[in-house]
């Protein structure tokens, strides 16, 4: 069975750093592009970052840009996200999501329950 | 970026009635397009992706139509279950890779 697991939510100050992990079991993890997905409380989807299988290649938003970065450790089966400089407009629960395949193409197939980010003072 | 518009924002609709909704892209995304699921305090779930493509373990009710820029997702005979919030995502143009802002199915 599929299973992602986040962890590394909680309060952060504004400026604050803080990085998410997602453990993943139940696939081969080096076979698929993951990505990260967030949502504002009470808001939409809003598309974060890819990674590709081997880690080679990552996309991000405009809005999180040159603030946060995703990898990956193949070996752990695990994803990271570390977010900087956070501001309360990132507050929202982190989704970490499985892609089709091991390319990237942002259509994402399994969903981790996610981890909720709060940034205030 | 790809703006996706879904109508509309709240969907009003008897166990057992069709549910229809709607998605527009601002430009094409050819078949590119997917739908999920999203029960309140749940993760979204996968349904239907390719524009007509279930998902593994996703009923036959549910059904996928369009290309594009006009996408359409019928649920066929709602089930209590089916009640939730939709969102389509375009993935043919990416960076950014872009959800509509959802249609909530209800109760009526």
């Amino acid at each position: 069975e599929v299973q992602l697991l986040e962890s590394g939510g909680g309060l952060v100050q504004p400026g604050g750093s803080l990085r998410l992990s997602c453990a993943a079991s139940g696939f081969t993890f080096s076979a698929f592009a993951m990505g990260w997905v967030r949502q504002a409380p009470g808001k939409g989807l809003e598309w974060v970052s890819s990674i590709s299988g081997n880690g080679g290649t990552t996309y991000y938003a405009d809005s999180v840009k040159g603030r946060f970065n995703i990898s990956r450790d193949n070996s752990k089966k695990t994803l990271y996200l570390e977010m900087s400089s956070l501001t309360a407009e990132d507050t929202a629960v982190y989704y970490c999501a499985r892609d089709l395949g091991r390319f990237i193409m942002i259509c994402l197939w399994f969903w981790g329950r996610g981890a909720l980010v709060t940034v205030s003072s | 970026e790809i703006v996706m518009t879904q109508s509309p924002a709240t969907l009003s609709v008897s166990p057992g009635e069709r549910a229809t909704l709607s998605c527009r892209a601002s430009q094409t995304v050819t078949n590119n397009l997917a739908w999920y699921q999203q029960k309140l305090g749940q993760a979204p779930r996968l349904l239907i992706y390719g524009a007509s493509t279930r998902a593994t373990g996703v009923p036959a009710r549910f059904s996928g139509s369009g290309s594009g820029t006009e996408f359409i997702l019928t649920i066929s005979s709602l089930q209590s279950e089916d009640f939730a919030v939709y969102y389509c995502q375009q993935y043919n143009e990416w960076p950014p890779a872009t959800f509509g802002q959802g249609t909530k199915v209800e109760i009526k």
